[in-house]
């Protein structure tokens, strides 16, 4: 079935470095992808979104590219800010539902 | 924001008792979805609603019950809540299309000792 795989957390950063979260995927056809930051204690936002390949999605500084020949969404940041910290949880849609990867952490540090 | 309000916030009850989360959309979207978040395994999809008196199961449906009689409104029950579903638990909302995104509420914690 369809899914989603994420890099282990947390991932540990000092400001203005630059971030890169892997995503990759399994599904039939093309589904739309998307990127979700969560805060503590909030429920999750949308950060960006892909609806087709070599689309890229971007926001806030994050940007991550559509790729189907390598069935991966991976999420950068050139600058990652204090503010940052949060975790961020790649998505798929398949059938009007949404499947996750398991989250990675990020924590940035002044 | 979208206009997605889950109550109550918090919640610790008893094993056994029936436990019912509500959500309210002030958006008049179609889709909305129940999920819990477990350290480990991000959100996983308990049951959702693509209408009045539609639902259907997802992946993790076993305990839980779900009714949506208005548009607004979709409540998940634990009929005999058990320890197992001590979790966080998130409404979502979307539109139409699939490709739309889902929009999420601020969860409500639920303890059951």
């Amino acid at each position: 079935g369809d899914s989603v795989t994420q890099m282990e957390g947390p991932v540990t950063l000092s400001e203005e470095a630059f971030l890169t979260i892997n995503c990759t995927y399994t599904a039939t056809g093309y589904p739309s992808l998307f990127w979700y930051v969560q805060y503590p204690g909030e429920g999750l936002q949308l950060l960006l979104k892909a609806t087709k390949a070599d689309d890229k999605g971007s926001n806030k500084g994050f940007e991550a590219t559509y790729r189907k020949e390598t069935t991966s969404f991976h999420l950068e940041k050139g600058s990652v800010q204090v503010s940052d910290s949060a975790v961020y949880f790649c998505a798929l849609s398949r059938s009007d539902k949404l499947i996750f990867g398991t989250g990675t952490r990020l924590q940035v540090f002044p | 924001d979208a206009g997605i309000t889950q109550s109550p916030r918090h919640k610790v009850t008893e094993t056994g008792t029936p436990v019912t989360l509500r959500c309210h959309q002030t958006e008049n979207h179609r889709y909305m979805y129940w999920y819990r978040q477990d350290p480990g395994h991000g959100l996983r999809l308990i049951h959702y609603s693509y209408g009045v008196k539609d639902t259907d199961k997802g992946e993790v449906s076993d305990g839980y019950s779900v009714s949506r009689s208005k548009t607004e409104d979709f409540l998940l029950t634990l009929e005999s809540a058990t320890s197992s579903q001590t979790s966080v638990y998130f409404c979502a909302i979307s539109a139409e299309d699939s490709n739309q995104p889902q929009h999420f509420g601020d969860g409500t914690r639920l303890s059951i000792l």
